[in-house]
């Protein structure tokens, strides 16, 4: 079954860092995902994004976050400057876009940890 | 504000029960719930979806029903087995299409 591939699996880096993590989404799918977890806690959505543009963003998702498509398989996150409370599993997800079918395939993650 | 909620953070049952989660939602009226599996350090999985007008949608052992009238799904695990042990969401999606999640149940399974 196709899957959705992040790399890398763990992410250490130091306060004030830029980091950027990885996702490759499903061949066919069109609308593209990031979310997060912090440990103990429920997953929050980010970002969505659609025809090269975001759709949507949640508060959290501010200045120091950007999601860019830079060709026709990946989708990257980079957050500029980490922080501290940015200590979290990313998980990028993605949906094929048909009406009917309106599951979400997601990563199995991305574990940043900020020092 | 429009809420969906898991009210029981952890579940232990015996193997062989029947596992039975609740989700419940209030301040608006979905056209449809879906259900996710999520493994310890893994992102979460599809299980099954209901529309609201479906009153109960069946996979395998799994069984899900939506309430309207009760503003809530309830999700089954018959015949429950250990290697069911995992965190159960809930979630819902919104006008925008994207997923918003419950906080989930913590489901384990004793042998």
């Amino acid at each position: 079954e196709p899957e959705v591939t992040q790399t890398p699996s763990h992410q250490v880096t130091q306060m004030g860092q830029e980091v950027i993590l990885r996702c490759v989404p499903i061949s066919n799918h069109l609308y593209f995902y990031w979310y997060r977890q912090i440990l103990g806690q429920k997953v929050e959505f980010l970002v969505s994004f659609y025809n090269n543009e975001i759709s949507e963003k949640s508060e959290i998702f501010d200045d120091q976050f950007s999601v860019e498509r830079p060709d026709g398989s990946n989708f990257t996150l980079k957050i500029r400057s980490t922080k501290l409370e940015d200590s979290a599993m990313y998980f990028c997800a993605s949906r094929d876009g048909q009406a009917t079918n309106e599951k979400l395939f997601f990563g199995s993650g991305t574990q940043l940890s900020v020092l | 504000s429009q809420k969906i909620e898991q009210n029981s953070e952890a579940l232990n049952i015996q193997e062989g029960k029947t596992a039975t989660l609740t989700c419940n939602y209030t301040n608006y009226s979905p056209a449809y719930l879906q259900w996710y599996r999520q493994d310890p350090g893994r992102g979460p999985v599809f299980l099954l979806l209901i529309r609201e007008n479906e009153k109960e949608k069946r996979k395998e052992r799994l069984k899900v029903t939506f309430d309207t009238t009760l503003k809530q799904s309830l999700f089954h695990i018959t015949a429950s087995q250990p290697a069911d042990s995992a965190t159960y969401l809930c979630a819902r999606m919104d006008s925008s299409y994207k997923l918003i999640f419950g906080s989930g149940t913590r489901l384990l399974v004793r042998p």
